[in-house]
């Protein structure tokens, strides 16, 4: 167990519908990122929050938004499905938001949820 | 823009034997951040080992060791001793500075090697 949660662990949904999947970082880590892992598009950063703001954003659709709670566990909405969004989507957790470049500052990644779009 | 470059899709190698997993990467940072994860079939991304651009020693994780080769650009995972449940996806890492210099902590992730251990 990584202490990084994300739920749910699988979920199937139709075209045009809306879910969102949800993440709880590990204990004491103050940012929040979520990745999206395709097929063809391998791992993709998509978001960044630290502490509850936005600090960096990636290759993130306009159907899609996030944040991130005053209790610290993030949220990813997925609205307007459309069949290329199925994949499985990281959630991963640090401790730090701005760090030294060549610092360690590891990423913990959940377990990610799996979401297929009929 | 800070590219990470994985050549092998797929190794094959024997129980007991060592491999090397090639990784490359394209940056013009003079300080940036190397990781090397590890995804098994089940699908969670487990970290495996760090080197720093400015760490003079190749960083060394039990049967893991990265080697770290800065003029070349290349940051190679050398799994010593392979055992069965070597066998996953392996995906080199980098991390991103931003625009300032200093670093928001993201990483930008290679397409992967898949490594199967034969007994």
């Amino acid at each position: 167990d990584s202490g990084v949660t994300q739920t749910p662990k699988h979920l199937i949904t139709a075209t045009g519908q809306r879910v969102t999947l949800r993440c709880s970082p590990r204990s004491g880590d103050l940012s929040v990122y979520w990745y999206q892992q395709s097929l063809d598009q391998g791992l993709q950063f998509l978001i960044q929050y630290y502490n509850g703001e936005e600090r960096a954003k990636g290759n993130i659709l306009e159907r899609f938004s996030a944040q991130q709670f005053p209790d610290l566990h993030s949220e990813l909405n997925l609205s307007s499905l459309e069949l290329g969004d199925s994949a499985l989507y990281f959630c991963a957790s640090s401790v730090g938001a701005q760090v030294p470049t060549s610092g360690a500052n590891v990423l913990t990644f959940g377990a990610g949820s799996r979401l297929t779009v009929l | 823009a800070q590219k990470i470059t994985q050549t092998q899709p797929g190794m094959f190698v024997q129980e007991k034997e060592a491999v090397t997993l090639d990784c490359t990467y394209d940056t013009s940072d003079q300080s940036y951040g190397l990781f090397w994860y590890k995804q098994p079939s089940s699908g969670e991304m487990i970290f495996l080992i760090y080197q720093g651009s400015y760490d003079e020693q190749n960083a060394t994780e039990g049967r893991y060791s990265l080697n770290f080769q800065k003029a070349r650009k290349s940051a190679n995972l050398v799994i010593s001793a392979s055992q069965l449940g070597d066998s996953a996806m392996y995906f080199c890492a980098m991390r991103e500075a931003n625009a300032g210099g200093t670093s928001y902590g993201k990483l930008t992730f290679g397409q992967g090697t898949i490594l199967t251990v034969h007994p």
